[in-house]
């Protein structure tokens, strides 16, 4: 079974209005993170933001924000006021406490291609 | 501001050839990380250190294997490239496994022909 699972493909979103990226996710763990990168065509992969699943409020960073729903298991990632170069790649990603002892790994989402219309 | 520098963005090598993939933090995080990225499979987790000279193994650690003598440099080491360890490799560190906010290199192309 799928741990992250990221539906949208790819999404189209116009410039200087709001996008939301979907991301559920799948654990038995009480103890987890989420997390949000984006990735340009570049290559490189820029972390956003972090939501720990016993922070109570929605995590905010900027133009980013998460929307956490935790019965639902639900991590979406909201980004206002789209710019141009918020074209990229994102990738949805969890932290399961359990796997500790494992080095903390990072499971990834297969990703969501972001396409901002001028 | 982090920085996690990887050293070629494109390599092309031959099969059977062994090939060095090296990254350096300057964040002086204990956690560093090698992945590799290919399309349809998303990121898979080859190996990790914690610790200088320490490394565990991830999901896909065959064929290659890995060395950390000072905590600001992890290498990976294809000991014969192959055709299918053609992809691009990302590799990422962490200052502490609580959280593990991974911050990650521009990645490196590898063709093995």
């Amino acid at each position: 079974a799928q741990k992250i699972t990221q539906t949208q493909p790819g999404m189209f979103v116009q410039e200087k209005e709001a996008v939301t990226l979907d991301c559920t996710y799948d654990t038995s763990d009480p103890s987890y993170g989420l997390f949000w990168y984006k990735q340009p065509s570049s290559g490189e992969m820029i972390f956003l933001i972090y939501q720990g699943s016993y922070d109570q409020q929605n995590a905010t960073e900027g133009r980013y924000s998460l929307n956490f729903q935790k019965a639902r298991k639900s991590a979406n990632l909201v980004i206002s006021a789209s710019q141009l170069g918020d074209s990229a790649m994102y990738f949805c990603a969890m932290r399961e406490d359990l796997h500790y002892n494992q080095g903390g790994k990072l499971i990834f989402g297969q990703g969501t291609e972001l396409s901002v219309k001028p | 501001d982090v920085k996690v520098t990887q050293s070629s963005r494109y390599l092309v090598k031959r099969t059977g050839e062994k090939v060095f993939l090296e990254c350096v933090q300057d964040m002086d995080h204990e956690n560093m990380f090698w992945y590799r990225q290919d399309p349809g499979l998303g990121l898979r987790l080859i190996y990790f250190s914690y610790d200088v000279k320490m490394k565990e193994k991830g999901d896909i650690p065959e064929g290659y294997s890995v060395s950390r003598e000072k905590k600001e440099r992890f290498s990976l080491i294809l000991e014969s490239a192959s055709t299918n360890q053609t992809s691009m490799y990302l590799c990422a560190s962490s200052s502490d496994l609580a959280k593990n906010i991974q911050y990650f290199g521009a990645g490196t192309r590898l063709s093995v022909l």
